[in-house]
C-alpha cells in the first residue's frame, strides 16, 4: 500500500514568517512529486512539481526533495494571510496513479 | 486556454439511485483521472482513462464505472447510491498518462454529491 503521511496540522505562522509543510512517502519507486493548494470548497490548485533530489524555487515557494529519505516539503517566504488552505502533498511512480496525502492545514496570522 | 469543466457542480440523489457525472478535460489533454475527496479519507484515485481506455484503477467497489470517449470528454457512473458516497468529486486532466514523468494533473471544480 502505497502511503503519503503529512502532519495535518493546523500549522499556525504569523503573517511575513516562513511555513515549512513536510510530506514522507513509502514508494521508494515514486518519481514526480507535486504540492497542491486547496482552499476550503474549492478544488486543488498545483502549486509546484519535482522530480530530481534538490531544490526548486518558484516566487515565495520552495519545493525540496530527499528521496534518499523519502521526504518532500515545500517552503512558503513571506506567507501571507491569502495561503491559508489546506496544502496537499501528492506523489506517484511510474505508470501508476497519484496517491495524495491528507494534506496539512495552514494558517497565515495577521 | 479553457481549465477543467465539470458538471454538474452539485447533486442531491436517495440512496438506490444511480448518478452520472461528466468531465470535459483541457483541450488537448487525453487523461482523465477520477477522484473521491471525504473530510475523513481526502483524495482517493477512482480510474484513470487514456484514449478511451481504462489505464488504472483504484480500490473502489465496482459500483462505480467510467467511460472516456473519443474527443477525451469522460463520464463517471455510480450505481445504486449509499449514503458514504457523499463526496466531492473531482477530474483531473493531464496531456499523458499521469503516471510519466513530467505529467502533470490540473483538476476541475469538482461535483459535489449528497447522498440522502
Amino acid at each position: 500500500q502505497k502511503e503519503v503521511e503529512q502532519n495535518s496540522g493546523p500549522l499556525s505562522v504569523p503573517e511575513g514568517a516562513i511555513a515549512s509543510l513536510n510530506c514522507t512517502y513509502s514508494d521508494r519507486g515514486s518519481q514526480s512529486f507535486f504540492w497542491y493548494r486547496q482552499y476550503s470548497g474549492k478544488s486543488p490548485e498545483l502549486i509546484m512539481s519535482i522530480y530530481s533530489n534538490g531544490d526548486k524555487e518558484d516566487g515565495r515557494f520552495t519545493a525540496q526533495l530527499n528521496k534518499a529519505s523519502q521526504y518532500v516539503s515545500l517552503l512558503i517566504r513571506d506567507s501571507q494571510p491569502s495561503d491559508s488552505a489546506t496544502y496537499l502533498c501528492a506523489v506517484n511512480g511510474r505508470n501508476t496513479p497519484l496517491v495524495f496525502g491528507k494534506g496539512t492545514r495552514l494558517s497565515v496570522i495577521a | 486556454k479553457a481549465g477543467v469543466t465539470q458538471t454538474p457542480r452539485y447533486l442531491i440523489k436517495t440512496r438506490g439511485q444511480q448518478v452520472t457525472l461528466s468531465c470535459s478535460p483541457i483541450s488537448g489533454h487525453r487523461s482523465v483521472s477520477w477522484y473521491q475527496q471525504t473530510p475523513g479519507q481526502g483524495l482517493q484515485f477512482l480510474f484513470e482513462y487514456f484514449s478511451e481506455t481504462q489505464r488504472n484503477k483504484g480500490n473502489f467497489p465496482g459500483r462505480f464505472s467510467g467511460r472516456q470517449f473519443s474527443n477525451s470528454r469522460s463520464e463517471m457512473n455510480v450505481s445504486t447510491l449509499e449514503l458514504g458516497d457523499s463526496a466531492l468529486y473531482l477530474c483531473a486532466s493531464s496531456p499523458g498518462l499521469a503516471g510519466v514523468l513530467g505529467e502533470t494533473q490540473y483538476f476541475g471544480p469538482g461535483t459535489r454529491l449528497l447522498v440522502l
